[in-house]
């Protein structure tokens, strides 16, 4: 198995500008996970899905983001408009069907940049 | 608001010797407990998780819990060059919500 599979693994944007990332889960995983990293607040949960329904999405931190699972291969998280303080890294996990933390597969991670 | 605290370190210790991280929770309805080590530019690796009072052993690795004292901690005895990373404290309660540390770094120097 590939594992969770992210893209772009680095992005560099201007302010203001859109930005995509995009995950795609282990197969048969029934459950998504979008995570935010930085050095000030650390791993922050910002949404997650079961069987590609959003469940809880407090963690988002304003409007400007959006998260879609299409489908059971595919989610994506985006920013518009970026601004700097978006800059972080972000993970993408996955887990069967319990969905608990021990059962996450944390994916390589996408390097936000926003200039 | 629920916090994870962790001090940031960086914890040194010579190869050999048993590095001891610890994490306190605001949280008292937490229920399960986690340990993940973070290699720079990686993402997070799971090593041990616990859900009651006590300890757990996998290996080099001690998970220690108390609820009452909201702390748990983290030993690695014989610590390894390969061992120096930033190591995650996470905590959950029963939904699937977590809440992390800022992490520790521990240095082991030959």
């Amino acid at each position: 198995d590939a594992g969770v599979i992210q893209s772009p693994r680095h992005e560099v944007t201007e302010m203001g500008q859109e930005v995509t990332l995009r995950c795609k889960p282990i197969s048969g995983h029934d459950y998504l996970f979008w995570y935010r990293q930085t050095m000030m607040r650390g791993l922050e949960l910002l949404i997650y899905f079961n069987n590609n329904v959003p469940i809880d999405d407090s963690g988002m931190p304003e409007d400007r983001f959006s998260a879609k699972m299409p489908n059971a291969s595919f989610s994506t998280l985006k920013i518009q408009p970026s601004e700097p303080r978006d800059s972080a890294v972000y993970f993408c996990a996955s887990s069967t069907t319990t969905g608990r933390l021990d059962t996450q597969y944390f994916g390589p991670g996408t390097r936000l940049t926003v200039l | 608001q629920k916090e994870v605290e962790q001090n940031s370190g960086p914890l040194s210790v010579p190869e050999g010797a048993i590095a001891s991280l610890n994490c306190t929770y605001s949280d008292r309805g937490s229920q399960s407990f986690f340990w993940y080590r973070q290699y720079s530019g990686k993402s997070p690796e799971l090593i041990m998780f616990i859900y009651s009072n006590g300890d757990k052993e996998d290996g080099r690795f001690t998970a220690q819990l108390n609820k009452a004292s909201q702390y748990v901690s983290l030993l690695i005895r014989d610590s390894q060059p390969s061992d120096s990373a930033t190591y995650l404290c996470a905590v959950a309660g029963g939904s699937y919500i977590p809440t992390f540390g800022r992490g520790t770094s521990l240095i082991v120097h030959p």
